[in-house]
């Protein structure tokens, strides 16, 4: 079974709106992070923003923001006021403190993200 | 302060051949992993250093892949012989402690003909 969940390969929105971008996952661990990369047509995977397992919150940083929906296995990640340069792949990825050996990433397959005028 | 990189940026070598992948993390962040993406497909972890041990290979994909770290600093993925399902793009990452997020390399793509 899939451990991370993509179902969106490419999306559309237009700049200034908002999106979401979805990700389920499964994990028996009660222990693990989640967290969400950009990755630009340069190539460089740059880290957006993480949810931990016990985090009473959503985690926010700037416009991006995490749903954390636990007892659904969702992290979706929502961006706000669109910019053209968010236009990129989205990569969400989670670590299990435990089952996963505590330190690797298991990502997704991404999705595409167009930012239009 | 220098993100993780890697050389070289793109590699187009022949099967059967060897290539080195280098990688430079984070100046002093211990932990440093491998990752690869074949063609279409997730992003999927090879292996994981502390320092110049390594804690985790489990993602490795067989023999003809050896990772090193020597001296704790910079890490080399060596594959030899190259085989035409090896193409992908290689990536580094290196992390301060192992629940820390963890900084991505630019990636090498790897093409074998």
């Amino acid at each position: 079974a899939q451990k991370i969940t993509q179902t969106q390969p490419g999306m559309f929105v237009q700049e200034k709106e908002a999106v979401t971008l979805d990700c389920t996952y499964d994990t028996s661990d009660p222990s693990y992070g989640l967290f969400w990369y950009k990755q630009p047509s340069s190539g460089e995977m740059i880290f957006l923003i993480y949810q931990g397992s016990y985090d009473q919150q959503n985690a926010t940083e700037g416009r991006y923001s995490l749903n954390f929906q636990k007892a659904r296995k969702s992290a979706n990640l929502v961006i706000s006021a669109s910019q053209l340069g968010d236009s990129a792949m989205y990569f969400c990825a989670m670590r299990e403190a435990f089952t996963g050996g505590g330190n690797k990433l298991t990502f997704g397959t991404g999705t595409q993200l167009k930012v239009e005028l | 302060e220098a993100g993780v990189t890697q050389f070289p940026s793109h590699s187009v070598i022949e099967k059967g051949q060897t290539v080195t992948l280098r990688c430079d993390p984070i100046s002093g962040h211990d932990n440093l992993y491998w990752y690869r993406r074949v063609m279409g497909k997730e992003i999927k972890f090879l292996l994981h250093f502390v320092k110049e041990s390594k804690q985790d290979e489990s993602g490795m994909p067989n023999n003809r892949f050896l990772a090193e770290r020597t001296g704790g600093t910079y890490s080399t993925l060596k594959v030899q012989p190259a085989e035409l399902e090896d193409s992908g793009v290689y990536f580094c990452a290196s992390s301060q402690g192992t629940l820390n997020e963890q900084f991505f390399g630019p990636g090498t793509r790897l093409t074998v003909l």
